[in-house]
């Protein structure tokens, strides 16, 4: 199985800083990944997938990029709307993985 | 605009069976673009993947190797849905569960409002 680590786990900043959260895959997955926001008592909503792809109606402040073994998303500038958890998945092989998640809040 | 609507009980014994079942609006389980999954989640586990259903000239299943034998996915095609049977659970089965339509190029576009499964006796 394909492990995804994602760090870190949580993050407290403020509104308007930059939030980097990284993936990274045991084995080579490409551009195979997306990202999903998940706010309590929700289901994940996806934001990006093939890895930099923003989904349509996404704001512009979320971004991803990166291939290979190490992935990133960044939030450029955190809004108070932007607090949840965030989760990365590989598509390169069964079964598909997530990572474990990142807790985003405002500080 | 596909949705998905899930079903199922919430309480499950020790030893018995799950059942979910997950009915699609907007668009068919015989979709050629489509693969209809069954995500779980739980605080101990993460969200974990646990198999799907695709048609592709003829119906294909994958599942996670360590339900595989103990859970199985199917779809119905007269009813335009697909289910969920896990077998023998025990309480580490406990978890909320999703559907989820997986997109012809690996992403979860659309999901269900997931199921909460406790199982305890």
């Amino acid at each position: 199985d394909i492990q995804m680590t994602q760090s870190p786990s949580s993050v407290s900043a403020n509104v308007g800083d930059r939030v980097t959260i990284t993936c990274q895959a045991s084995q080579g997955i490409h551009n195979y990944l997306n990202w999903y926001q998940q706010k309590p008592g929700e289901a994940p909503k996806l934001l990006i997938h093939d890895a930099s792809t923003l989904e349509t109606g996404v704001p512009s402040r979320f971004s991803g990029s990166g291939s290979g073994t190490v992935l990133t998303f960044t939030i450029s500038s955190l809004q108070r709307e932007d607090v949840g958890t965030y989760y990365c998945q590989q598509y390169e092989k069964l079964p598909l993985t997530f990572g474990g998640g990142t807790k985003v809040e405002i500080k | 605009q596909v949705q998905l609507q899930q079903s199922g009980p919430g309480l499950v014994r020790p030893a018995q069976s799950l059942s979910l079942t997950c009915g699609i609006s907007g668009d068919t389980v015989s979709s050629n673009s489509a693969a209809w999954n069954w995500i779980r989640q739980s605080p101990s586990r993460g969200l974990e993947w646990l198999g799907r259903t695709y048609y592709r000239s003829k119906w294909y299943y994958d599942y996670a190797a360590s339900l595989k034998g103990r859970m199985s996915v199917n779809p119905d095609t007269s009813k335009n849905q697909f289910s969920l049977q896990l077998n023998s659970v025990s309480p580490e089965d406990t978890a909320m569960y999703y559907c989820a339509r997986e997109e012809i190029t690996g992403e979860f576009r659309i999901w269900g409002r997931g199921t909460l499964v406790t199982v305890s006796s």
